[in-house]
């Protein structure tokens, strides 16, 4: 079974500001992803960003990086420069073969 | 390019009644998925589809509920005998098997369903 915990329901940060979401994970299963969601009001589950198991590089998509730490099983993403836009619930998931496994979720707040 | 789509985006049900949920995936998708959500919660598995193949299917996927994709495109999944216990988000997603990102799920906007 896989799991994922995230442990600050919210964050609050000053926009142009640096933030980081905890993610922690625990699998059985030698290889696997390590994805990020972003699901504002709305309701629409948005990628923004994906870790393999065996990459040695920290993935990163523009203002998007994740902190990918395998010995301590996390996977933490980092928003460079916030922006007003980035406020949403943001999920951290694991993905093995068929489906993935969610956290439950942090609430980003970002303030002018 | 469009995204996975779901119709209806909002749906108020009687308890008892059966509701059924759409989804288009993205076109060149084989996968297509089915999470649930409730408040406070991420999304949960529910069941997935390899082209028109059901191959997986979750605990929480009761009798009441069933899934298809008869074709392997569109997929409609069907609650039966409804309970305000499935009032929830259902969100429906795609992916394509292969490439560097070859298990990225792409979710559609989802369909809330209410239970009254």
């Amino acid at each position: 079974a896989q799991k994922i915990t995230q442990t600050q329901p919210g964050m609050f940060v000053q926009e142009k500001e640096a933030v980081t979401l905890d993610c922690t994970y625990d699998t059985s299963d030698p290889s696997y992803g390590l994805f990020w969601y972003k699901q504002p009001s709305s309701g629409e589950m948005i990628f923004l960003i994906y870790q393999g198991s065996y990459d040695q590089q920290n993935a990163t998509e523009g203002r998007y990086s994740l902190n990918f730490q395998k010995a301590r099983k996390s996977a933490n993403l980092v928003i460079s420069a916030s922006q007003l836009g980035d406020s949403a619930m943001y999920f951290c998931a694991i993905g093995g073969y068929s489906t993935l496994t969610f956290g439950k979720g942090t609430m980003l707040l970002v303030s002018p | 390019d469009t995204g996975v789509s779901q119709n209806p985006r909002h749906k108020i049900t009687k308890r008892g009644q059966n509701v059924t949920f759409r989804c288009d995936p993205i076109s060149e998708h084989n996968r297509l998925y089915w999470y649930r959500q409730t408040l406070g919660q991420g999304p949960e598995f529910l069941t997935y589809f390899q082209n028109e193949a059901q191959l997986e299917k979750s605990r929480l996927l009761s009798d009441r509920f069933s899934a298809e994709r008869p074709k392997g495109s569109f997929s409609t999944l069907e609650i039966q005998r409804t309970e305000q216990g499935d009032s929830a988000m259902y969100l429906c997603a795609s992916s394509f098997r292969g490439g560097m990102l070859g298990n990225t799920i792409y979710f559609g906007e989802g369909s809330w369903l209410t239970v009254v």
